[in-house]
């Protein structure tokens, strides 16, 4: 079975320049996480879908942060403009459904903002 | 809200030997599980074990075991015959159905195992 799928692993961009991040969740997961993890602290939830519906995404700062799942199946993730802060490891994960506690985690995508 | 404290920020052991990791959390909720998930230095987080609150009994995977203290609230790992693959940060995390089991994370520890 192939794992959460995450592209690209690296990016280096300058501030104020726009980036998009995808995810490709395990075949017939339902559930679909972004954290983001920054250097030295543990992941901290960005949002989270159920198939194409936003479930909780009041830790996303909306004025820069977009995010889609069209079609319930891949995501992408956005920051325009990106700031120094946004530097930080995102990490997509994806479950069975939101009653499956059990999450699969992608190799995650790491964002440097200079 | 709840918080997931990981009050060691490196610990070290010597192969074979066996090492503690600490946890430990604050929610109001009944109905929760924990987790210990392991992330090498490639970052792929890795599930080691899960505890789900109303079990009493200490989850166990192998050379890993929980000590599950569910009034102190109190969930520690265990490893036993620490091997050098074990070398990583462990990240404590919880969650509930409430929160559609997304997870809330410690700020994790690094384990070091010396030969």
């Amino acid at each position: 079975e192939a794992g959460v799928a995450q592209s690209p692993r690296y990016k280096i961009i300058e501030k104020r320049q726009s980036v998009a991040f995808w995810c490709n969740p395990i075949s017939g997961h339902a559930t679909l996480y972004w954290y983001q993890q920054i250097l030295g602290q543990g992941p901290k939830l960005l949002i989270q879908f159920q198939n194409n519906g936003v479930v909780d995404d009041s830790q996303l700062p909306k004025d820069r942060f977009s995010a889609e799942r069209l079609k319930g199946v891949d995501s992408t993730l956005k920051i325009q403009p990106a700031k120094l802060e946004d530097s930080a490891v995102y990490l997509c994960a994806s479950s069975l459904a939101t009653d499956a506690y059990e999450q699969y985690f992608g190799p995650g995508t790491r964002l440097t903002v200079t | 809200a709840q918080t997931v404290t990981q009050s060691q920020p490196e610990m070290s052991v010597q192969e074979a030997e066996t090492v503690t990791l600490s946890c430990t959390y604050d929610t109001s909720e009944s109905d929760y599980y924990l987790f210990w998930y392991k992330q090498p230095p490639s970052r792929q987080m890795i599930l080691v074990i899960r505890q789900e609150a109303y079990k009493q009994q200490n989850a166990t995977e192998n050379r890993f075991s929980v000590n599950f203290q569910k009034a102190a609230k109190s969930f520690s790992l265990k490893i036993s015959d620490s091997q050098l693959g074990d070398a990583a940060m462990y990240f404590c995390a919880y969650s509930h159905r409430g929160s559609g089991y997304a997870l809330n994370f410690g700020k994790g520890t690094s384990l070091l195992v010396t030969p």
